[in-house]
């Protein structure tokens, strides 16, 4: 089963507000919702990271509802540079149980001139 | 400072070989994670360590596989027999603490398997 659910694939144009959803409805009381950005040929990269509500960083916005069961990225005002895949990641220490930091297969954002 | 570094980039192995992957950490990071990522699939753990103790090594997809950490910095990622469907990106990432602190990643091993 998997633990997150992401879409596979998100167009946007320039200077536009994107939001990617992930559903996890299987969060456990201590996993943390983290996502990250990857680039062809490069490692994933650190957005952001939230247990609930919203935060916010000089990147992004990350948005948590009550129930923690789905969370949305926000980017304000994408550029071409940020075309790459997005990963949400829920999780907690490892230690716990096999699979327990799960990437899934990301959302493809491509930001279109 | 410098980042996560993996080396070599790129490996193409015979089939039946043995191949070693390498990993240095940011210096003082305590955490080191390996990853398993196929072609357009995201990130698959195989491994964590804390220091020179290896926590959890539930992702490891065989007993060909094996990590090591001796001095708690420079990782070894070991892949014994190498088959075909071993050929992935091996990321290596590193954090300050724990798996709440974010994760710094490296370029990746692209290996190859023929």
């Amino acid at each position: 089963l998997a633990k997150t659910t992401q879409p596979i694939s998100m167009d946007s144009y320039e200077g536009q507000e994107v939001n990617i959803t992930c559903s996890h409805n299987n969060i456990a009381t201590n996993d943390y919702i983290t996502w990250y950005q990857q680039f062809p040929s490069q490692g994933p990269r650190f957005i952001i990271q939230g247990y609930k509500t919203k935060v916010t960083n000089e990147v992004a916005s990350l948005f948590i509802p009550a129930d923690r069961k789905s969370s949305t990225l926000s980017l304000p005002r994408v550029s071409l540079s940020d075309t790459a895949v997005y990963y949400c990641l829920v999780g907690d220490a490892p230690g716990t149980g096999a699979n327990n930091l799960f990437f899934g297969t990301g959302t493809r954002l491509t930001v279109i001139p | 400072g410098a980042g996560v570094s993996q080396s070599p980039r790129y490996k193409v192995a015979k089939r039946g070989q043995d191949v070693a992957l390498r990993c240095d950490p940011i210096s003082g990071h305590v955490s080191l994670f390996w990853y398993q990522q196929a072609l357009g699939q995201g990130p698959e753990f195989l491994t964590y360590f804390q220091n020179e103790a290896q926590l959890d090594k539930s992702g490891l997809p065989s007993d060909r596989f094996f990590a090591e950490r001796p001095e708690g910095s420079v990782s070894t990622l070991k892949i014994q027999r190498t088959q075909q469907e071993d050929s992935a990106v091996y990321l290596c990432a590193s954090s300050l603490s724990s798996m709440r602190e974010t994760q710094y990643f490296g370029p990746g091993t692209r290996l190859l398997v023929l």
